[in-house]
């Protein structure tokens, strides 16, 4: 069974800083791996996601994420974290189809300090 | 494109009731997935209807149900409410690819 584990329940970081999301995945085969944001009381945004190739990924919003197989990760980084980054982030797996049901972690909240 | 929508935005229940959600998909999307999301934690898929069958089910008992239609909406419906189905309900569409997710419905069971 897939699994995502975000071991990092909250962060806090200064505006200007950089920024590390942690997620490992268990999966028995080549993953999809997304990573989401929720705003409170919104819904999911799609930050960036990983099917094949190139294992740094370019997202919206500033956002990057490394795919690395050997560690079983895909962590989220940024260089200079803005105070409009707060919000919850959540990583994610999908089987097969990237269509397919996804598996996600429990999300890391990140506090921005001005 | 007005992206996934889903109704109502709140509602209230009481326990042992029926509800119904629901959802209208991304423009052109014809796969829709909903997911159960508790307070503090991570989003858990329920289930996936494709050509208005459901494809795939997540662990969760037969008081759920769905429904989708053939213009591709779909519908949630939870029996014999329980307090712990206090929940946002997020609904997603696809086509190929990602997954696009409404703004949810907020569930609460008293």
């Amino acid at each position: 069974a897939q699994s995502v584990t975000q071991p990092d329940i909250h962060i806090t970081v200064s505006e200007g800083a950089s920024l590390e999301l942690r997620c490992n995945y268990s999966y028995g085969a080549t993953p999809y791996l997304f990573w989401y944001v929720q705003s409170p009381g919104q819904g999911l945004q799609l930050l960036l996601k990983y099917f094949s190739g190139d294992t740094l990924v370019q997202g919206i919003k500033g956002f990057e994420a490394e795919f690395k197989r050997s560690q079983s990760s895909f962590n989220l980084r940024k260089p200079s974290v803005h105070w409009s980054d707060a919000a919850e982030y959540f990583c994610a797996v999908g089987a097969g189809n990237a269509g397919n049901m996804l598996t996600f972690g429990g999300g890391t909240r990140l506090m921005v300090k001005p | 494109d007005a992206g996934v929508t889903q109704s109502p935005t709140h509602l209230i229940k009481t326990r042992g009731q029926q509800v119904t959600l629901r959802c209208s998909p991304k423009s052109g999307h014809d796969t829709v997935s909903w997911y159960q999301q508790a307070l503090g934690q991570g989003p858990q898929f329920i289930f996936q209807y494709y050509e208005e069958e459901e494809r795939q089910r997540g662990n969760f008992p037969d008081r759920f149900s769905g429904h989708q239609f053939p213009n591709y909406s779909s519908e949630l419906n939870v029996n014999a409410l329980l307090l712990g189905d206090s929940a946002l309900y997020l609904c997603a569409s696809s086509l190929w690819g990602e997954q696009y997710f409404g703004p949810g419905t907020r569930l609460t069971v008293t």
